[in-house]
């Protein structure tokens, strides 16, 4: 059974620091990419970072130069630390499983989510 | 920055036929923007309903379906159902490891 298991949110002061975990289980991790998808206290799903089985990484603009993904495949883990965080950045943080996205794929789209973690950016 | 649009509110009788549509505030949505579609109910994951602009993901009702209309993605329900109230989201791949969600729709079976 596919799983994605999220961990690390919790209540953090502006600026602070905070690093998400997202364990995989159930499949081969290092043939997919995965991404962290974030939404915001009644608004909407956004993309925020993915990470290819490269390891090559892509950031949404809202976050680029705060956050970083990366991904231990021995451990089938992904992280996202995330430094100078701003009220803003308070959400639920999912992890998703992601095909390859080249111009023949079929499987380019988030077929398995995590349950996902809460981050709280508050003084 | 490229924007994705949705409907924000939709609604449709139960039995009925509703189109929900993804597009893009510049240019046209085409198969190669890998289109998918997810479905959320509040306080719930998001569940994978369609992707590769027309694929059912697995134990999605056949009621659903996915297609181009014009410039842009759409999902349409054939025989809506009360569960099929919540909220409905695409998402477009913008090449270079970006992807990007439309804003959602909240659809309303009443």
């Amino acid at each position: 059974e596919v799983q994605l298991v999220e961990s690390g949110g919790g209540l953090v002061q502006p600026g602070g620091s905070l690093r998400l975990s997202c364990a995989a289980s159930g499949f081969t991790s290092n043939t997919y990419a995965f991404t962290w998808v974030r939404q915001a206290p009644g608004k909407g799903l956004e993309w925020v970072s993915t990470i290819n089985t490269a390891a090559l990484t892509f950031y949404a603009d809202s976050v680029k130069g705060r956050f970083v993904i990366s991904r231990d495949n021995s451990k089938n883990t992904v992280y996202l630390q995330m430094n100078s965080l701003r009220v803003e950045d308070t959400a639920v943080y999912y992890c998703a499983r992601r095909g390859n996205c080249g111009a023949n794929d079929r499987l380019c789209f988030f077929d398995f989510w995590g349950q996902g973690t809460l981050v709280t950016v508050s003084s | 920055q490229t924007v994705v649009t949705q409907e924000p509110s939709f609604s449709v009788s139960p039995g009925g036929t509703v189109t929900l549509t993804c597009g893009l505030s510049s240019g046209s949505v085409s198969t190669s923007h890998h289109p998918s579609w997810y479905q959320q109910t509040p306080g719930q994951t998001p569940r994978s309903l369609i992707y590769n602009t027309n694929t059912r993901s697995s134990g999605v009702p056949d009621r659903f379906s996915g297609s181009i209309l014009g410039n842009k993605a759409a999902l349409t329900i054939t025989g809506a159902q009360a569960e099929d109230e919540c909220d409905y989201y695409c998402v477009l791949y913008m090449g270079s490891g970006i992807s990007v969600f439309g804003g959602g729709t909240k659809l309303t079976v009443l």
